[in-house]
């Protein structure tokens, strides 16, 4: 089976920088994705991740080490507008890209 | 592109009435993908297809069926509906191979069973 833990609440004041961690067990495992949802809206895609190390998008970056099982999203110079939950999800190896999602971190970004 | 479309976007049923949420994408996606999200919880993959005639069972099937006859459509059908199953319903297709293995979701179904 497959467990992700991300923690439930994050705060961060605006222009900062802020982590939103994710350590996963997993049967199988293929890669890391992480997703936004703005309250009310569908997931969005971010980022993915197969090989350890960091991948850059802008302003923000994912983080992956196969070794010990742990990713972490990481968002700079944060908006307002970045208030949402962020999940990450584990890609499993069914073959059709399946993903296992995490129960999702809510950040709130604060004037 | 209109990418992936659902339909209705808000009902409510009565328990142990059936309905059938539509999903339609326009982007060629071999690849289609039912999940359902309950309130401050991630997302439960409840059906997968890999293809037109080809389903299987996610996370939490039981409750539901799918069908997928062509590549573009992939309803979802409840039979005999329980509170349980009140929820958001989102579809997402994506390709079948390469790149970032994104899923492109839909704006979802808000079901409320009572």
């Amino acid at each position: 089976g497959q467990s992700l833990e991300q923690p439930s609440e994050v705060t961060a004041v605006e222009g900062a920088i802020v982590q939103i961690n994710c350590t996963y067990q997993t049967s199988g495992f293929y890669g890391l994705s992480w997703y936004q949802q703005h309250d009310g809206g569908a997931p969005t895609f971010l980022s993915y991740n197969a090989l350890d190390g960091l991948e850059e998008t802008g302003r923000f970056s994912s983080f992956l080490s196969r070794s010990d099982s742990y990713g972490y999203l990481l968002l700079q110079e944060l908006q307002m507008k970045d208030s949402a939950s962020y999940f990450c999800a584990v890609r499993d190896r069914t073959g059709a890209n399946n993903l296992f999602f995490g129960t999702g971190t809510r950040l709130t970004v604060i004037p | 592109n209109a990418g992936v479309t659902q339909t209705p976007k808000f009902r409510i049923l009565k328990i142990g009435q059936s309905m059938t949420l539509q999903c339609t994408q326009d982007m060629n996606h071999n690849y289609m993908y039912w999940y359902r999200q309950d309130p401050g919880m991630g997302l439960k993959l409840i059906y997968y297809s890999v293809g037109a005639g080809i389903t299987d069972k996610g996370e939490v099937p039981n409750g539901y069926n799918v069908s997928r006859s062509t590549t573009e459509d992939f309803p979802l059908r409840l039979e005999l509906a329980a509170p349980s199953q009140t929820s958001v319903y989102f579809c997402a297709s994506s390709p079948a191979a390469g790149g970032s293995y994104e899923q492109y979701f839909g704006p979802g179904t808000r079901l409320t069973v009572t």
